[in-house]
This record gives structure tokens, sequence and C-alpha cells, in this order.
């Protein structure tokens, strides 16, 4: 069984500060990680991904994420946002079975 | 452009009815996967097809069903619909590595919009 936890709903910053959105992830095997965004009225794309290896994950758009494996843990964060960066946000994990499950998402504005 | 298609965009209909959603998956991906996306339930699996092939069942309804085309493109028929089945509905499709080369990153199309009135 797999499932994951993304805490804060909402999360609101202003434009140029670090965004930290968290994530905590449940497996039954070593998980496959990953943090989708969705722009409004468009579907899921891929911001980066943790198969195996480096636990630091580098992304598209300045996006990166850190892999604890003891904390059950897989963070996204950005050193700067941009107006640009609203959107909603998604964790999600995959197992044996490769089906991801999804978290219920994360909405990031980000005001001037 | 994630190369993933879906139609149609937006879909009116009234309780009762039944509609067909379509995808077509990039090009050369086995493997199309339904989710359903509402305010209460967020994103959740509906079901997977490989190769023509049912693979994976999640909260799919009986009311409900999907297929898999020779030329890989797939329906999803929603049937006797209720306004509770008013939700995005997204098709994705995964890489052609086949079942074990798979992670589970998912390619996704925009979604087909139901609304139940």
């Amino acid at each position: 069984a797999q499932s994951v936890t993304q805490l804060g709903s909402h999360v609101s910053v202003s434009e140029g500060a670090l965004v930290l959105l968290r994530c905590n992830y449940s497996s039954s095997v070593p998980p496959y990680l990953f943090w989708y965004v969705q722009y409004p009225n468009q579907g899921l794309q891929l911001l980066l991904k943790y198969t195996t290896g480096a636990t630091l994950v580098k992304g598209i758009n300045g996006f990166e994420a850190e892999f604890n494996k003891s904390q059950t843990s897989f963070h996204l964060r950005k050193p700067s946002v941009h107006i640009s960066d609203t959107a909603e946000y998604f964790c999600a994990v995959s197992g044996g079975s490769y089906i991801p499950t999804f978290g219920r998402g994360t909405s990031l504005i980000v005001h001037p | 452009d994630s190369g993933v298609t879906q139609t149609p965009k937006h879909l009116i209909t009234a309780t009762g009815q039944r509609v067909t959603l379509r995808c077509s998956p990039r090009s050369g991906d086995l493997s199309v996967y339904w989710y359903q996306q509402s305010l209460d339930q967020g994103l959740q699996f509906l079901i997977q097809y490989y190769n023509g092939e049912e693979r994976a069942k999640g909260n799919i309804l009986e009311r409900f069903s999907a297929q898999q085309f020779p030329d890989l493109h797939s329906e999803l028929n929603l049937s006797s619909l209720e306004l509770g089945d008013s939700a995005l509905y997204f098709c994705a499709s995964s890489d052609p590595g086949g079942m074990t080369s798979n992670t589970g990153e998912l390619f996704f199309g925009e979604g087909s919009r139901l609304t139940v009135l």
C-alpha cells in the first residue's frame, strides 16, 4: 500500500521568497517519488522525480526536492519564486505497481 | 504539450445520461491511465490499460467502463450519470519501456471537464 500526505493545502508567499511545499509518503517498497505542477485549466506536468541515487533532485523552473528516507519525506522547494509559479502542486508516490498515488495538492499563490 | 490528447475538453449533460471520453496517448506509449479529479476526492486513479488489456483497477464505479483499442487510443464510458460524477477526467500515458522499466512517471492530457446537471 502507498499513500501521500501534503501538509498545507494553501501556501501564499511574496515574489522572490523561498517556498517549501511539504510531502510525506508511505510505501511498503522502495518508492519512486514525483512532484507535478498543474497550471489553471491545464493537465499535470512533471516537475521532478526521484528514482534512485542522489537524494537531492533538481527539476524544471528552478525547483528541487530532497528525498529523506528516515523521515519518509520528499519536500519541494524553490529559493526565489516568481508570480508565474502560481499553480497547484501535487506530490506522488509509486511503488511495485508503478501506478502513482497522488496527494491532495497544495495551491501555491505568489503575490507581488 | 505532453503529446496526450483528450476530447472533448468540456461536456455538459443531464443526470441519467451516458457519455464517452476519448484519449490518444503519446506516440509509442502502451499504457493508458484514467484519473478523476474532484474537489472533495482529489486525484483518484480509476483504471489502467496496457497494450489493449486491463492492467489495474482503482476506485472505478460499476457505472463506468473503459477500453483500449488496437491503435492504443482509449475510451472511458460513464453511464447513469449522477451529479457527483461532475469532475475533471484525466488520461495519462507512460513511456514505451514496458512495465519492467516503468517508474510511474506519467504524461497527462489536459483533461475533460464533465458537468452533470
